[in-house]
């Protein structure tokens, strides 16, 4: 079983709806990162998170610590947020990510 | 200012040459990490740097992979006696100091091994 773990794998949103995308890991963290990719395209980092909630345009990340489980949120989506999501967590007080498969959005005009 | 710089963008080898992968981080950023995105897979990280402190090697999957950064800026990743499970995109990120900071990361590597 992987220690980060991502749903859904893929998802199809036509443009405008409200999207969420989940992510569960097993280990103790000390923050947790979410992350897009672009296909063809380089990684950026949207959000870190140690606890409670971060808000960047319509973007929303979410994390509970005691369940474990984290949540990026898209309002009114748009086709320009189709990529590729990824999860990561930082194990306690190690220096290494641990990813996630990632969850592929696309979102249709 | 600046972001990350990875060189060459593309890399194609044959199986058993050595190869080099640069990173040039962010001015100022002392920390750096190297990961691998292999096609269909996720991305794995294969080793720190932190300022002059010993690198974290904890990811590294074999012997054949090295990395040193001197200087505390630029960072080069080499991988003698390339195989074709080698072939993969290969990421550097940096960030400001060591711990729950963001992370900038380059355009990747893509190497190709034959």
């Amino acid at each position: 079983k992987n220690e980060v773990e991502q749903s859904p794998q893929n998802l199809t949103a036509q443009e405008g709806e409200f999207i969420t995308i989940n992510c569960s890991y097993s280990v103790g963290i000390s923050a947790l990162h979410w992350l897009q990719q672009h296909p063809g395209g380089g990684i950026v980092s949207l959000f870190m998170l140690s606890s409670g909630k971060k808000k960047h345009g319509r973007l929303i990340a979410t994390i509970n610590i005691q369940e474990k489980h984290s949540s990026l949120h898209i309002t009114a989506s748009h086709p320009r947020d189709s990529a590729v999501y990824i999860c990561a967590v930082r194990r306690g007080a190690t220096n290494k990510l641990i990813f996630g498969t990632g969850t592929l959005l696309a979102v249709q005009p | 200012g600046a972001g990350v710089s990875q060189s060459p963008s593309n890399k194609v080898t044959e199986k058993g040459k050595d190869v080099e992968l640069r990173c040039d981080p962010i001015s100022g950023h002392t920390a750096l990490y190297w990961y691998r995105q292999s096609l269909g897979q996720g991305l794995e990280f294969l080793i720190y740097f932190q300022g002059n402190s010993a690198p974290d090697k904890s990811g590294l999957p074999s012997d054949r992979f090295s990395a040193e950064r001197t200087g505390g800026s630029v960072s080069t990743l080499t991988i003698q006696r390339t195989q074709q499970e080698d072939s993969a995109v290969y990421l550097c990120a940096s960030s400001l100091s060591r711990g729950s900071e963001t992370q900038y990361f380059g355009p990747g590597t893509r190497l190709l091994v034959l």
